[in-house]
């Protein structure tokens, strides 16, 4: 089975533009979960849904970042306009939805740059 | 809020020699959860522990979770180079969510 599928895996942009981060669920999956990774802030959470719905927003970090799911399988995170701060690995991971005991899949990562 | 501590934040290791980790709860966990994530790699799960005083182990990896389920550990055997990479715990932010509250990780450098 494949696992949590993002794209693009790099992003190089330049300040002001646009940037959309792409993730694929696991097959079966019902909740998604999206990441920031920094060296100095660690492994932070932006965003979760469950069920397509957002339950938790409250790690974005700004108006500049939304985060869709318009599908039981998909998700986008956008960023507009993109800044050299929002540098950094974004994660999606995904889990049957279950609750508690629920384990998370991570995708692969998308490293984006900001110039 | 609820935080989950880990320490220590580096630690390097001669091949062969033992490594723990430590992961402190600042609320009573109903599981916890530990994330292995290599080099310019992404978590990968390891283990899952619910029980009081619970004790697995994964070849040379011994997982520990405390008896109040505030803390747990992460034992490993004779290091490897392969087992280089950034060890996270995690614990649910509360029963009926899937949300994890991930403690900020110890990255381990093992010398060959």
């Amino acid at each position: 089975d494949a696992g949590v599928i993002q794209s693009p895996r790099h992003e190089v942009t330049e300040m002001g533009q646009e940037v959309t981060l792409r993730c694929k669920l696991i097959s079966g999956h019902n909740s998604l979960f999206w990441y920031r990774q920094t060296m100095m802030r660690g492994l932070e959470l932006l965003i979760y849904f469950n069920n397509n719905v957002p339950i938790d927003d409250s790690g974005m970090p700004e108006d500049r970042f939304s985060a869709k799911m318009p599908n039981a399988s998909f998700s986008t995170l956008k960023i507009q306009p993109s800044e050299p701060r929002d540098s950094a690995v974004y994660f999606c991971a995904s889990t049957t939805g279950q609750g508690y005991t629920d384990t998370q899949y991570f995708g692969p990562g998308t490293r984006l740059t900001v110039l | 809020g609820q935080q989950v501590m880990q320490i220590p934040q580096y630690q390097h290791v001669q091949e062969g020699e033992d490594f723990t980790t430590y992961c402190n709860s600042s609320t009573t966990l109903s599981n916890i959860q530990w994330y292995k994530q290599r080099p310019g790699g992404h978590p990968v799960f390891l283990i899952q522990l619910v029980k009081s005083g619970e004790v697995k182990k994964q070849k040379r990896l011994t997982f520990q979770f405390g008896e109040a389920k505030k803390n747990s550990s992460l034992h490993i055997t004779a290091t490897q180079t392969t087992d280089v990479g950034t060890y996270f715990c995690a614990g649910p932010k509360s029963s009926n969510t899937g949300k994890l509250i991930f403690g900020q990780g110890t990255t381990l450098q093992v010398k060959p």
